[in-house]
């Protein structure tokens, strides 16, 4: 019973270098998301799905690329990492956004 | 845009008193406010849920009210005990958008 599977835990990046933090769900979740934490600044929407082939723009989306080829993956791109990117990074997803949320483990993403 | 707004920011209580966090959000059109706890190095975890069919619902020691008129909804704790010391993050699924936004978090502290 996976759930929300999210992967790396840790990452070091340098300032101008571009990964992926890629984010799975086994439970044929329609919608999924990602959000940053940074301290005193709570649970901030990066971009969001309501289903494949759909994504759309949250809160704080620049710097940041999304795709939803599949219901299952949500994978989140940093194109070109700024030290501003320095954050702890979830993956959620829910039947459709009105139901319970599932967090990933996270990712806490150190840009130098 | 559409915010959610959360107080306080910081809770100390002692051991076997009451704590209230208290949450405003700007869509009038939302109808779903998750409460959500996440413990120090883990993953936000869904608490409480209320819709806004009804004014108040309750989950032994936890409770939340909503007021839709006034656009706010609250959580209570009673008779909280050490392991109730947490984030706490309240959260509003917005209608225009389909997202789902959350407050910047209320860190409680119980103390024995």
């Amino acid at each position: 019973n996976a759930g929300v599977t999210q992967t790396p835990k840790f990452q070091v990046l340098k300032t101008g270098q571009s990964m992926t933090l890629q984010c799975a769900q086994d439970m044929n979740h329609e919608y999924m998301s990602w959000y940053r934490q940074d301290p005193g600044m709570g649970l901030r929407l990066i971009h969001y799905s309501v289903g494949a082939g759909i994504t759309d723009q949250g809160e704080v989306p620049n710097g940041y690329n999304v795709s939803r080829s599949t219901t299952e993956d949500f994978p989140l791109r940093l194109l070109s990492a700024a030290p501003s990117q320095t954050s702890v990074y979830f993956c959620a997803s829910s039947y459709d956004g009105r139901r319970e949320a599932f967090f990933g483990q996270g990712t806490r993403l150190t840009v130098v | 845009g559409e915010n959610v707004e959360q107080h306080p920011s910081t809770l100390s209580v002692q051991e076997g008193d009451s704590a209230v966090i208290k949450c405003t959000y700007s869509d009038s059109a939302s109808n779903y406010f998750p409460w959500y706890k996440q413990e120090l190095g883990k993953r936000p975890q869904l608490i409480i849920d209320i819709r806004s069919n009804v004014g108040e619902k309750k989950d032994q020691r936890i409770a939340v009210t909503l007021n839709k008129t006034a656009k706010h909804f609250s959580l209570h704790i009673t008779e909280t005990q050490p392991e109730d010391s947490a984030v706490y993050f309240c959260a509003a699924f917005m209608e225009y958008g389909n997202k789902l936004v959350f407050g910047a978090g209320t860190i409680l502290r119980v103390k024995s």
